[in-house]
């Protein structure tokens, strides 16, 4: 089945040492999305790459970057975790342009940091 | 200023029966689209409903119903014969045009519990 496809679903990081998470997509859609959400909170959209074009959030931290690749793969990529980062990360994708708006996400890495 | 919002955290909800789930948006955009995700405790974003800005009748998928009143700017979910594996959190989101795309704004949430 096509899928959106998180790795690790759990991943452990120290404060300060560098963390990837990712993503891969075997829908073959042209827009694919990184989102943080806390505990108790809402998803809160950090970027998003349409085909190759970056489009970062105004509020996303420096510390947070990404990188795709090729179409299936997209990386996100915290330089100096802090205990702030803790979270779930979620990452989405989208086919734009073919009057199908649903975003279809995947099952998240939850991120802790000590 | 909030454009979705949800106005209960948390709702209780007896087995079989229905229960509305309430969200209103605001936007000054004429096309627009709204959705409904379901994140049970395991964490993923399941999609349940959409509902387009231009759709002239009530989004419907299985038990799910989008009673959509667009004078108010309302978008409830209607889940119908409530079943245990309903409890979850669930989000309201409109779609909203970025720079380059379209980018989903969610509301905060609110935690349904079914009771058996």
């Amino acid at each position: 089945d096509a899928m959106v496809i998180q790795n690790p679903r759990y991943q452990v990081t120290q404060f300060g040492k560098p963390v990837t998470l990712s993503c891969s997509q075997t829908l073959n859609h042209n827009v694919m999305y990184w989102y943080q959400q806390k505990s108790s909170q809402a998803p809160k959209l950090l970027f998003h790459y349409y085909d190759k074009d970056f489009n970062n959030e105004a509020d996303t931290p420096d510390n947070f970057q990404s990188r795709r690749p090729n179409t299936s793969f997209c990386f996100l990529d915290i330089r100096s975790p802090g205990l702030g980062d803790a979270a779930m990360y979620l990452c989405a994708t989208s086919r734009e342009g073919t009057g199908s708006y649903e975003q279809y996400f995947g099952p998240g890495t939850r991120l802790t940091v000590t | 200023a909030q454009k979705i919002t949800q106005t209960q955290p948390g709702m209780f909800v007896q087995e079989k029966e229905a229960v509305t789930l309430d969200c209103t948006y605001d936007t000054s955009d004429q096309s627009y689209g709204l959705f409904w995700y379901k994140q049970p405790s395991s964490g993923e974003m399941i999609f349940l409903i959409y509902q387009g800005s231009y759709d002239e009748q009530n989004a419907t998928e299985g038990r799910y119903s989008l009673n959509f009143q667009k004078a108010r700017k309302s978008a409830n979910l209607v889940i119908s014969a409530s079943q245990l594996g309903d409890s979850a959190m669930y989000f309201c989101a409109m779609r909203e045009r970025g720079d380059s795309s379209y980018k989903l704004i969610f509301g905060s949430g609110t935690r349904l519990l079914v009771r058996p």
